[in-house]
């Protein structure tokens, strides 16, 4: 009874190439983030939605774009893939935008060879 | 700017020590702080949070953390380690005011000797 799926678990492609990584929450809850911890593990918020109207948008390269079809959906999906993109994704969600408490996914590690 | 810095990048402990990890953090107002464990493979776990109250706060598998607001501390103690411990562990700081988003220290990687 997974709270924050993640999928794909492990995703390998080749620069220049188009990907999505799907997040889902059964939670019920209104907040959804997505996370970049790169090789150093060192995470970095990206992107959060409420009730899927975009809140943050950290500085991140617009290849990367946020879609929420409905509020226990975040889809990241990226544009030309680079080296550098290589990282494990987090998705994670928290009941509301002022509840704090945020639970997270397995991960997506993404390799851009 | 708001930050979060866990000084130690490792740490060895044997099996049954007491742990202490260290965090300190740079906020200008009241910090919600946050401790996660993330496991090999694994996403991230909450193991305790403080917002007010009490700045002793006690979390899941027996780990506890102290608020200290004179040194802008929010360690993470365990009486006695189990090999079950090893892990990367975060400490975390919540923007309240920037719709959440939780600001993360480096990380310290916990090794348990048997």
């Amino acid at each position: 009874d997974t709270a924050v799926s993640q999928t794909p678990k492990y995703l390998v492609t080749q620069m220049g190439n188009d990907k999505s990584i799907k997040c889902e929450q059964n939670l019920g809850h209104d907040t959804m983030y997505w996370y970049k911890q790169d090789s150093k593990k060192f995470l970095k918020i990206m992107f959060s939605y409420n009730n899927k109207e975009l809140i943050i948008n950290e500085t991140v390269p617009n290849r990367f774009s946020p879609k929420s079809p409905d509020k226990a959906h975040l889809n990241l999906h990226i544009n030309s893939l680079e080296l550098g993109d290589s990282a494990v994704y987090f998705c994670a969600s928290s009941p509301s935008v002022s509840s704090y408490e945020q639970y997270f996914g397995p991960g997506t590690r993404l390799t851009v060879t | 700017a708001q930050s979060v810095t866990q000084p130690d990048i490792h740490i060895t402990v044997s099996e049954g020590a007491s742990l202490e990890l260290r965090c300190n953090y740079s906020y200008g107002a009241t910090p919600y702080l946050f401790w996660y464990v993330q496991s090999p493979g694994q996403g991230l776990q909450l193991l305790l949070k403080y917002f007010s109250g009490d700045t002793l706060v006690q979390g899941i598998k027996g780990f506890e953390a102290e608020f200290k607001r004179s040194q802008s501390s929010f360690n993470l103690r365990k009486p006695s380690v189990h090999w079950s411990d090893a892990a990367e562990y975060f400490c975390a700081v919540v923007l309240y005011n920037q719709g959440g988003k939780l600001i993360f220290g480096q990380g310290t990687e916990l090794s348990v000797k048997p």
